[in-house]
Order: structure tokens, then C-alpha cells, then sequence
């Protein structure tokens, strides 16, 4: 029974260039969660997403970036035009409906933008 | 808005030792969960403890313990006999119970490191 699985695990990209990061939720997983972690800081909150509809977007920032959990595949969050200032790395997690423990991680993917 | 203090950035332990890591929150909520995250250099996020808020009890998972003191918003982390595999990113998080958002807020973290 696989976990969250996110790929890649490493992701380089020139300023300027689109960042695509990919999650495959744990099966049966219908809520996917998007978190932010910044050097040297904890995670944060930017997206959560049911299938084919995006719940809370309130931690995304407003231009750039976007998010989508469709019918079939995978959880996609974009970043278009990426800046140095968005190299972090990027969790996602996925729960049941009604979840009370907490959620289930992924292991993350490094974004470096250089 | 929520947040969630760690103020103890990094922490060191002798193995075998106990070692209580520090945790406040603020919320003007009633019912609500409480986290511990350990964050290895793995980087995969793994929980190690939950506190539901309307429980008196302190949640206990083998060698981790916790301290909730819902009146001072305090949730600490005790770990005894520690091991070398203790060594990690300590995170304590926050959400709201109910509802249908399950956003979690999280402190900077607290870096433990465990000495043989």
C-alpha cells in the first residue's frame, strides 16, 4: 500500500522557467493538501484540493501559482516564471473524508531555482 | 489567526536521556488537535503524536509523552530513553477540529540531536 508519492524528488529550474510538482495521493485518498517549507521554517499551508475542485487557496500566492486535482492522475501544483525566492520544499498530503489523524506526507520535492 | 510557537530552535540529548521539547499555541478556538511532527533528514514528515483538545488525559505513543495544559495553550513533547534514531526536526502543529478544512499551522520546528 504506497504512501504519498511525489516526484520529483528534486527539481532545478532556471529563473523564469515553469516548476511542475507532481502528488499521487494514498488510494483512497480523495484530499489533497499542498504545504510550503522555506529554509530554516516550518511548513505552510498554500492549497486543498478534493477532486476537481480546490476547497482553500488562501495560502497561495496570488500570481504564479496554481494548483488542480483532477478526476484521473495525479495532484499538479505549477509555478510559472519561478524566482529564486520560490526554491523551498514543497509537501504534499492526502486524508480520507473526515480524517482525524493528522494527514499522510509525501516525502516533498526540492525546488531549486538558480 | 492561529499560530504556533517553538521556541527552542535546537535541542540536544544524551542517549538513554529524557529530553522535553516546547510548544505554545495561540487560538481563540475551543476544540481543536494538537501535533507532533519529526522531520528526519529524510525529509518525509512523520507523525509521532496527537492531543484532541477536549481530552484531559495526555497522549502517550511508547517512549513520547506529551504535556497539554489547554489553560496556558502549552503542548510539550517528552522523550525518554532516547535513541540515536530520535535525532531529527521536531514540528508542533495546530488545526481546528471539525469543519471541512483540515489545514494544519505549524511552528518553525525545534532541531533535536541526539548525543551517543
Amino acid at each position: 500500500n504506497a504512501g504519498v508519492m511525489q516526484n520529483p524528488r528534486h527539481l532545478v529550474r532556471r529563473r523564469g522557467q515553469e516548476a511542475r510538482l507532481r502528488c499521487s495521493p494514498m488510494k483512497g485518498h480523495s484530499h489533497v493538501y499542498w504545504y510550503r517549507q522555506l529554509p530554516e521554517e516550518g511548513l505552510k499551508f498554500m492549497v486543498y484540493l478534493q477532486k476537481e475542485n480546490i476547497i482553500d487557496e488562501s495560502g497561495m500566492p496570488k500570481e504564479r501559482f496554481s494548483a488542480e486535482f483532477p478526476k484521473e492522475g495525479p495532484s499538479i501544483l505549477r509555478i510559472q516564471q519561478v524566482v529564486r525566492g520560490d526554491s523551498a520544499a514543497y509537501f504534499c498530503a492526502s486524508s480520507t473524508t473526515g480524517s482525524h489523524y493528522g494527514y499522510t506526507f509525501g516525502s516533498g520535492t526540492r525546488l531549486t531555482v538558480v | 489567526a492561529q499560530t504556533v510557537t517553538q521556541s527552542q530552535p535546537e535541542m540536544s540529548v544524551q542517549e538513554a536521556e529524557t529530553v522535553t521539547l516546547s510548544c505554545t499555541y495561540d487560538t481563540s478556538e475551543s476544540d481543536y488537535y494538537l501535533f507532533w511532527y519529526k522531520q528526519p533528514p529524510s525529509r518525509q514528515m512523520i507523525l509521532v503524536i496527537r492531543q484532541e483538545a477536549y481530552k484531559q488525559q495526555n497522549a502517550t505513543e511508547n517512549r513520547f509523552s506529551v504535556n497539554f495544559q489547554k489553560a496556558a495553550k502549552s503542548f510539550s513533547l517528552k522523550i525518554s530513553d532516547s535513541q540515536l534514531g530520535d535525532a531529527a526536526m521536531y514540528f508542533c502543529a495546530y488545526r481546528i477540529r471539525g469543519g471541512s478544512n483540515y489545514k494544519l499551522t505549524f511552528g518553525k520546528g525545534t532541531l533535536l540531536t541526539v548525543n551517543p
